[in-house]
């Protein structure tokens, strides 16, 4: 009854290679994000989708390519890896009725590039 | 611009009082959430605020606002070893409401 899951939980990889984070959530969310947090523990935001549709875009080096297939899942690709890229990648999503609206998240991906 | 700031490192003494302090700069914001952050783990909504209300109180969270300094405050009563963390203060700016913008958390050391 995982609300919102991702798959790997770790990547190890090496510098050049093409990878992919998956993200799902059952929580009949409409909205979805993908976070980074860098070693340092900050959280900055990198793609949103609202119903399969690019909504938040930041500056993010154009290797990264998000792809919402439907509003439960949003996966995240990567190409051609740099050490830069190491973190921890967590993906959240959220509902658009009721109060709060906060935002739910996954367990994270830590990915490693050497 | 939009800018929510908190301090970076905190530590109190197991059965202290814990006050996480948050400021933010967008006067418009509707909801002001805190997240907690345990290690190796994702971030768990705590608790979070309506922009109409002074005070929110669950069991051992209080939550201030005072929207004239905009300064929102976290206390956590008879803090204990498990609330090791890192405490996240986040904003629903008016003008977007699908986007929160982010403190750079503050890492709580409890000490027994």
């Amino acid at each position: 009854d995982t609300a919102v899951s991702q798959t790997p939980k770790y990547l190890v990889t090496q510098m050049g290679n093409d990878k992919s984070i998956k993200c799902e959530q059952n929580l009949g969310h409409d909205t979805m994000y993908w976070y980074k947090q860098d070693s340092k523990k900050f959280l900055k935001i990198m793609f949103s989708y609202n119903n399969k549709e690019l909504i938040i875009n930041e500056t993010v080096p154009n290797r990264f390519s998000p792809k919402s297939p439907d509003k439960a899942h949003l996966n995240l690709h990567i190409n051609s890896l740099e050490l830069g890229d190491s973190a921890v990648y967590f993906c959240a999503s959220r509902g658009t009725s009721g109060g709060a609206r906060e935002q739910y998240f996954g367990p994270g991906t830590r990915l490693t590039v050497t | 611009g939009e800018d929510v700031e908190q301090s970076l490192f905190l530590s109190v003494r197991e059965g202290d009082s814990s006050v996480i302090n948050c400021t933010y700069t967008d006067s418009s914001s509707t909801y002001l959430y805190w997240y907690k952050q345990e290690p190796g783990a994702g971030l768990q909504l705590l608790t979070y605020i309506f922009s109409n209300m002074d005070m929110k109180q669950d069991q051992r969270l209080t939550v201030l606002l005072n929207k004239k300094d905009k300064h929102l405050s976290l206390r956590i009563a008879d803090t204990q070893t498990g609330d090791s963390a890192i405490y996240f203060c986040a904003e629903t700016p008016a003008g977007n409401n699908r986007k929160l913008i982010w403190g750079l958390g503050t890492s709580l050391a409890v000490n027994p």
